[in-house]
């Protein structure tokens, strides 16, 4: 299977909260990312959470972590219109040639409804 | 600060053509990654160089895709010959130092390559 997994699609109201959920495989992963894409643009760091935290918060976006369970969560508060685009989940992995990679889910679209 | 920098923004070949992508990153960033972004799909690593060597290219499909960072500065992602698969955007990202610590990656608006 995939070694990070997403929902592809989420749809929510303007002022209403959004929750992205992913799942990962590798639990030695030391990072965990959400990325951000807009259309036609790349890929915008948005937060990050090390192994040994459960959660963090960056002004209206919190990220929890459940290690056990290998579940990551990306909470944004009172979401805007602005805030319409890919969201990707990502863990970092030692690909075993002396370096670390990125591995992405396929992203969820959220869509925010005026 | 400059971001990092893609061209050409589109590309539209045949099948059995041959493509290059270039990518100047930002500057003083040692780290430079490529990208593969299938539609509707999550990037996937190429390659990715430290400076002028490679890292790790596991994933380059070596027998048609190619890649050099010669000055350890800006670089060329080639394709030679093109397939239909090969249809994707292509990201070039960098970063300070390699991914191993929570370093930030800074990605490219990427090439849209459609091959007919």
């Amino acid at each position: 299977g995939e070694d990070v997994e997403q929902s592809l699609f989420l749809s929510v109201r303007e002022g209403d909260s959004s929750v992205i959920n992913c799942t990962y495989t590798d639990s030695s992963s030391t990072y965990l990312y959400w990325y951000k894409q807009e259309p036609g643009a790349g890929l915008q760091l948005l937060t990050y959470i090390f192994s040994n935290m459960d959660m963090k918060q960056d002004q209206r976006l919190t990220v929890l972590l459940n290690k056990k369970d290998k579940h990551l969560s990306l909470r944004i508060a009172d979401t805007q219109t602005g805030d319409s685009a890919i969201y990707f989940c990502a863990e970092s992995k030692n690909s075993g040639a002396g370096s670390y990679q990125l591995t992405f889910g396929k992203g969820t679209k959220l869509s925010v409804i005026p | 600060e400059a971001g990092v920098a893609q061209s050409p923004r589109y590309k539209i070949i045949e099948k059995r053509q041959s493509v290059a992508f270039w990518c100047n990153p930002i500057s003083g960033h040692a780290t430079l990654y490529w990208y593969q972004q299938i539609l509707g799909q999550g990037p996937k690593l190429l390659i990715q160089f430290q400076n002028n060597g490679v890292v790790d290219d596991s994933q380059l499909p070596k027998d048609r895709f190619s890649a050099e960072r010669l000055k350890g500065v800006d670089s060329t992602l080639k394709i030679q010959p093109a397939k239909l698969e090969d249809s994707a955007v292509y990201l070039c990202a960098s970063s300070l130092r390699a991914v191993a610590t929570n370093e930030k990656l800074f990605f490219g608006s990427g090439t849209q390559l459609s091959v007919l």
